[in-house]
């Protein structure tokens, strides 16, 4: 079993829709969640960490966590074009080991 | 967050051969990590980058064939040796700042191995 699990989509959404990216973990004591975006051919920038059941918001962006269901999802408001890249999930059980899934290719289509 | 950058940014290499990746950060930072990403696939972690003793290595990777080194702590190298085709990956270098468990990347070396 993966320890992070994403849907590799691709995700398509229209420009201005809310797009949906899910996120579940194997690890129970995870206690550290992130989100990161990767633009093709660059490398991973952090959107959002969350610790906390239920939601935070960040301007457009919205991750909500849920512990009981080992869920961890990340919500983009207003989708734009830019938005268009692949979004990875991060779970930190502890230490400094860092658990990524394999990403959701997300396209706002214009 | 902390001003990460690597070189070099892509390189192509011949078999046998072996490669050296820098990676250097604006400010001291507690923590540094080096990652590969296949193509198609995830983040793997390769090994933490210790400052003034050995790297810790992850599971199904050893120093011999990815020795770094860490002198202080804004620099740390990651030596790719004896390469192969199965070498071919994004190579990026991670940091943590403070005491934040965040993680921050590097741009990524881009290598290719004929």
């Amino acid at each position: 079993q993966k320890e992070v699990e994403q849907n590799s989509g691709p995700l398509s959404v229209p420009e201005g829709a809310i797009a949906s990216l899910n996120c579940t973990y194997s690890d129970r004591v995870s206690q550290s969640f992130f989100w990161y975006r990767q633009y093709s051919g660059k490398s991973p920038e952090l959107i959002m960490s969350i610790y906390s059941n239920g939601d935070k918001e960040d301007g457009r962006f919205t991750a909500q966590l849920n512990k009981a269901s080992q869920y961890v999802s990340l919500l983009i408001r207003d989708s734009q074009p830019s938005d268009s890249a692949t979004y990875l999930c991060a779970v930190n059980p502890q230490g400094n080991q860092f658990y990524f899934g394999t990403g959701t290719s997300l396209t706002v289509i214009p | 967050s902390a001003v990460i950058s690597q070189k070099p940014s892509r390189d192509i290499c011949q078999r046998g051969t072996s490669l050296t990746i820098q990676c250097q950060v604006d400010s001291q930072v507690t923590m540094m990590f080096w990652y590969r990403q296949q193509p198609g696939q995830s983040l793997t972690l390769i090994a933490t980058a210790n400052q003034g003793s050995e790297a810790t290595y992850e599971s199904g990777f050893v120093i011999d064939k990815f020795p770094i080194s860490r002198p202080n702590l804004t620099f740390s190298t990651l030596t790719v040796s004896n390469m192969s085709p199965e070498d071919s990956s994004i190579y990026l270098c991670s940091v943590k700042t403070g005491g934040t468990d965040t993680q921050y990347f590097g741009p990524g070396t881009r290598l290719t191995v004929l």
